[in-house]
């Protein structure tokens, strides 16, 4: 069965630092992949999207993620932390059941100290 | 293009009463599915209707429900609630079966007392 694990449940960086948010994905099958965010009651934005094409993917606002099919990885990235990045994160594997499903990891709370 | 619209965003309900909530997908999309958040289990996934057609349904109690009009519109209905039916709840369209990114909605919150 597909599984998605997000190492660390909160996340602090500084403004202007890496933001790194990890995710392993668990797939029998060759995996989709994907990171949404969710700002304080709003729903799930799609930030980007892995569907077996290049393995490095680019995103909006300035997120990117890689896949790592040996490390079994699709770890999100950003540069430059923006105040604004202050969400929460969630990465999610689409399991292939001939119906659209989504399988979320627990979701990791980015914060942003000035 | 309007993004998923549903209603109401906030809802109110006492233990045993039923509840419906509602989800207009994206112009042309025709995969509607629904989610379940609450702090301590997460984003589940409840069901999805294609076509007027439920084609998968997650691991909750025959009390949940749903269903998909011929205009993609999908509603979905609790009945008898429960003080742990308190979630937020997430509605998401797709263009297409199968796995396709899917675009939430801003979700309706219900608070059970």
């Amino acid at each position: 069965a597909q599984s998605v694990t997000q190492l660390g449940s909160h996340v602090s960086v500084s403004e202007g630092a890496l933001v790194l948010l990890r995710c392993n994905y668990s797939s029998s099958v060759p995996p989709y992949l994907f990171w949404y965010v969710q700002y304080p009651n709003q729903g799930l934005q799609l930030l980007l999207k892995y569907t077996s094409a290049a393995t490095l993917v680019k995103g909006i606002n300035g997120f990117e993620a890689e896949f790592k099919k040996s490390e079994t990885s699709f770890h999100l990235t950003k540069p430059s932390a923006h105040m604004s990045d202050a969400a929460e994160y969630f990465c999610a594997v689409s399991v292939v059941q001939g119906a659209q499903k989504l399988v979320f990891g627990q979701g990791t709370r980015l914060t942003i100290n000035p | 293009k309007a993004g998923v619209t549903q209603t109401p965003r906030y809802l109110i309900k006492t233990r045993g009463q039923q509840v419906t909530l509602s989800c207009s997908p994206i112009s042309g999309h025709r995969s509607v599915s629904w989610y379940q958040q609450t702090p301590g289990q997460g984003l589940q996934f409840l069901f999805e209707y294609f076509s007027e057609t439920q084609r998968n349904k997650g691991n909750f109690p025959g009390r949940f429900s749903g269903r998909q009009f011929s205009n993609s519109r999908s509603e979905m209905n609790v009945s008898t609630l429960e003080l742990g039916d308190s979630a937020l709840y997430l509605c998401a369209s797709s263009s297409r079966q199968g796995r396709s990114e899917a675009f939430f909605g801003q979700g309706t919150r219900l608070t059970v007392v």
